[in-house]
């Protein structure tokens, strides 16, 4: 059963603007959200995370949002950057947990 | 700078082989861990270890095992393979020993065919 999901496989977005990419879980446990970003033939790369003690964290052109009362968290990407053209992971863990439970990816593109 | 290395990018193996994947984390990481990677299914754990010769099945380990013999290696091991095998393989590690709070670093990944 999958505990963390992302809805929307893909996503296309014109350079410049932004992107929103949408995760959400249904444990009420998780504590701890990751956002990751894959490259094709490349192994995922930690982006931002934030704890459930935060409803937002920043950093640089990424913002991460968590909205615990709806299980929901969100990725926003501004300006989105060609660069940004990749799949997007978001992942969920706890204190109490010995792992990260993935969602299924979105794969963004960035149109110039 | 964490480098975490895999011994292949891409493989492609006859049903029934045994296939080693090695995975070297030079970080001095307590945590490592294999997943596999499907289209739709996102990155599932098969196992993790958290210290040596220490591990922990995650969420599908049938078909596999590992080894853990040193504290920078982990090996994940597919004793016969099966085509339903297929599948891009990303080895993590991460130092915490909160593995929940933690992020973790991945390899490249290797890209298993099983014909």
């Amino acid at each position: 059963d999958q505990q963390v999901k992302q809805n929307s496989p893909s996503l296309s977005v014109q350079e410049g603007r932004i992107s929103i990419l949408n995760c959400d879980y249904t444990n009420s446990m998780f504590d701890y959200f990751l956002w990751y970003k894959k490259y094709p033939a490349e192994g995922p790369t930690f982006l931002i995370s934030i704890s459930s003690i935060k409803d937002k964290n920043e950093d640089g052109r990424f913002t991460v949002f968590l909205n615990k009362s709806a299980k929901h968290l969100s990725l926003h990407i501004v300006p989105s950057q060609p660069g940004d053209s990749a799949v997007y992971f978001c992942a969920a863990s706890a204190l109490e947990y010995n792992q990260f439970y993935f969602g299924t990816g979105t794969s963004l593109t960035v149109i110039p | 700078d964490v480098k975490v290395t895999q011994s292949s990018r891409y493989l492609v193996k006859r049903t029934g082989e045994k296939v080693f994947l090695e995975c070297v984390q030079d970080m001095d990481h307590e945590n490592m861990f294999w997943y596999r990677q499907d289209p739709g299914l996102g990155l599932r754990l098969i196992y993790f270890s958290y210290d040596v010769k220490m591990k922990e099945k995650g969420d599908i380990p049938e078909g596999y095992s590992v080894s853990r013999e040193k504290k920078e290696r982990f090996s994940l091991i597919l004793e016969s393979t099966s085509t339903n095998q297929t599948s891009m393989y990303l080895c993590a590690s991460s130092s915490d020993a909160m593995v929940g709070m933690d992020e973790q670093y991945f390899g490249p990944g290797t890209r298993l065919t099983v014909t």
